[in-house]
């Protein structure tokens, strides 16, 4: 079965630093999803990264998917305590629409 | 991209009964997924559920326990049977959307729900 390892699993940064989020797949991954969980709510979602190499960008955050298909990062420039949350990132198993979820990096942006 | 709520956003119930939770698209989506958050976990895939056929349940989980209807492209509704308190749990559906470019996935906001 396919595992996600996230990491790290808590972060605290100030208010305008950079930060970084990873990912890391046990198996080539079919698609990379990242979400934002507010606790206790739903998901947010993000972004979808499919091809290797690939680089998406949101607002403050990008995340890319590593050539092999089996790595990838989401980076924050400038954190905002608006970007406080729950990171998680999700994985297409095989091909298939089902995912497979990572634990989370929890984030905390202090003022 | 599909927006997706679901019903009830929270309840408390009593063990031994049941509850239905409503998920409703507002667009037509070919599959739904329903998934279960447990306190201070990650999500776990309980079912897929197409319209026009039975659910496709994951290993650990059985449709005497969470049996799901999928009546049509919109709507599809998952039953948390005879409850425990070890069911509490975040209960969330999401849809496989296409984009035109990709298929992507969205959740809805989930239903907190709290066995005494």
């Amino acid at each position: 079965s396919q595992e996600l390892e996230q990491s790290p699993q808590s972060l605290i940064v100030q208010e305008g630093k950079n930060l970084t989020i990873n990912c890391t797949s046990s198996k080539t991954l079919y698609g990379l999803y990242w979400y934002k969980q507010k606790y206790g709510e739903g998901l947010i979602f993000l972004m979808m990264l499919q091809k290797g190499g690939e680089e998406k960008s949101h607002e403050k955050i990008t995340a890319k998917l590593d050539e092999k298909k089996q790595q990838s990062s989401l980076h924050i420039t400038a954190s905002q305590p608006s970007h406080a949350g729950i990171y998680l990132c999700g994985a297409a198993v095989s091909g298939y629409s089902t995912l497979t979820f990572g634990k989370g990096t929890m984030l905390l942006v202090s003022p | 991209s599909a927006v997706i709520s679901q019903k009830p956003s929270r309840d408390i119930c009593q063990r031994g009964t049941s509850l239905t939770i409503q998920c409703q698209v507002d667009s037509q989506v070919t599959m739904m997924f329903w998934y279960r958050q447990q306190p201070g976990q990650s999500l776990t895939l309980i079912a897929t559920a197409n319209q026009g056929s039975e659910a496709t349940y994951e290993s650990g989980f059985v449709i005497d326990k969470f049996p799901i209807s999928r009546p049509n492209l919109t709507f599809s509704t998952l039953t948390v049977s005879n409850m425990s308190p070890e069911d509490s749990s975040i209960y969330l559906c999401s849809v496989e959307d296409w984009t035109g470019i990709s298929y992507e996935q969205y959740f809805g906001p989930g239903t907190r729900l709290t066995v005494t």
